[in-house]
Parts: C-alpha cells; structure tokens; sequence
C-alpha cells in the first residue's frame, strides 16, 4: 500500500522570503501522480501544483515549484517570495494512474507566514 | 467555476443519533469522495463512489455508509453517532478521466461535533 509521509508538522517563514516543504512517499508503481494541496483557514482546499511521475521536469506554477526526486520518492514544495495569504495547511497527495481518482494524503504541514 | 458544497459548516449530534452529511457538486463529476481530516492524521479516505449507486469502501469505512441516488449527490450517514467520530469531514469530487480528471475539488467541510 502506498503511504505519504510529512514530517514537518509546522514551519513558519518570513514574508517575501522562500520556504520548503518536505514530503516523501511510499510506493511499487511507476506511474502516478503527486499533488500539493493548501488548505487556508477556515476554507476550501485548492489545489496548488501537480506532478505527473513520468515527467521528469519539476512542475512549477508561478511562486510555487516542487523538486521531484523520483528515485529518492521525494516531492518538496518551494514557496518563493511568501506572502501573508500563503498561510495555511498544505497536505502533500498521491494519486495511483487509475480512474478511480482516489487521493492519499500526508499528515499536513502547517505554514506561518510572519510579516 | 468547479462548486462542490456541504450541508452544514458546523454540526452538533448527540451520541446515538443518525447523522446525515450532505454533498453536491455541479459539474457533473463521475467520482465522489468522503473524507474525515483530523490534527496530525491529515485526510482518511472513508467512502467514494465513482458512479450513480456505486461505492466502495476507502481506509476507514467503520460506522460509516453512503449513498449516491443522483451523480451530483453523495450523502455520508453515521447509523449511529459517537464521540470517535467527532471530526471534520470532506466530500470532494472529480472526473474519472481527461485532463483535468487527476484534480480533486473540495467542499467547505462539516465539523460535526459529538456530544
């Protein structure tokens, strides 16, 4: 079975400076998918980087980019240049290729961004 | 806009009584998912259907069950409430292929609290 695993409970940062956020997991397949979710307080999860493991470019989405270390099964989230509405939980999530869609989530990471 | 919604924000039950959580989403979505996300455990899958009357049970099905009538609707019933299942639940939804199929959208959550 595959497990994903967040060991950073919380970090914090200093707005207009760079974080990392630390995931690993666990699995025997070779194909699948890698998400960063973020979770502000109080509202709706969003989606905020997807990684396809046959890709072997990181995905980056604006301030948002992952290092995907395949062999290493590690998928970190860089946050660049923090802001204060980047402070929130952010789950780290793994998706076999199947259509069932199903969704295995880390234990969260909980993110202060200090002004 | 994607829009998955919950009944209820906040929940209150007795211990005993039968508890009925609620979800829609109106982009006509074939997969749909229940969640239980608690401090330090991140997201436990409990049930997902990936069709009209179709379901199947996720990492924690125990005093759960589901119903799916309609595609837009997928209900989460607790037979009887305890206090183990105070919690906040997510339902999320997505398509089963395409694309966009690999992201899940998330509804608001329920805090159902037990008493």
């Amino acid at each position: 079975a595959q497990t994903v695993t967040q060991s950073q409970p919380e970090m914090s940062v200093q707005e207009a400076e760079t974080v990392t956020l630390s995931c690993t997991y666990d699995t025997s397949e070779s194909d699948y998918y890698l998400f960063w979710y973020k979770q502000p307080p109080s509202r709706q999860m969003i989606l905020v980087i997807r990684q396809e493991a046959y890709k072997q470019q990181n995905a980056t989405e604006n301030r948002f980019s992952v290092n995907f270390q395949k062999a290493a099964k590690s998928f970190s989230l860089k946050i660049s240049d923090s802001q204060l509405g980047d402070a929130a939980m952010y789950f780290c999530a793994y998706r076999s290729s199947g259509n069932t869609g199903k969704l295995i989530f880390g234990q969260g990471t909980t993110l202060q961004v200090k002004p | 806009d994607v829009k998955v919604t919950q009944s209820s924000r906040y929940l209150v039950k007795r211990t005993g009584e039968k508890v009925f959580l609620e979800c829609v989403q109106d982009m006509d979505h074939e997969n749909m998912f229940w969640y239980r996300q608690d401090p330090g455990l991140g997201l436990r899958l409990i049930y997902f259907s990936y069709d009209v009357k179709m379901k199947e049970k996720g990492d924690i099905p125990e005093g759960y069950s589901v119903s799916r009538e309609k595609k837009e609707r997928f209900s989460l019933i607790l037979e009887s409430a305890s206090t183990n299942q105070t919690s906040m639940y997510l339902c999320a939804s997505n398509r089963s292929r395409g694309t966009s199929g690999y992201e899940q959208y998330f509804g608001p959550g329920t805090r159902l609290t037990v008493t």
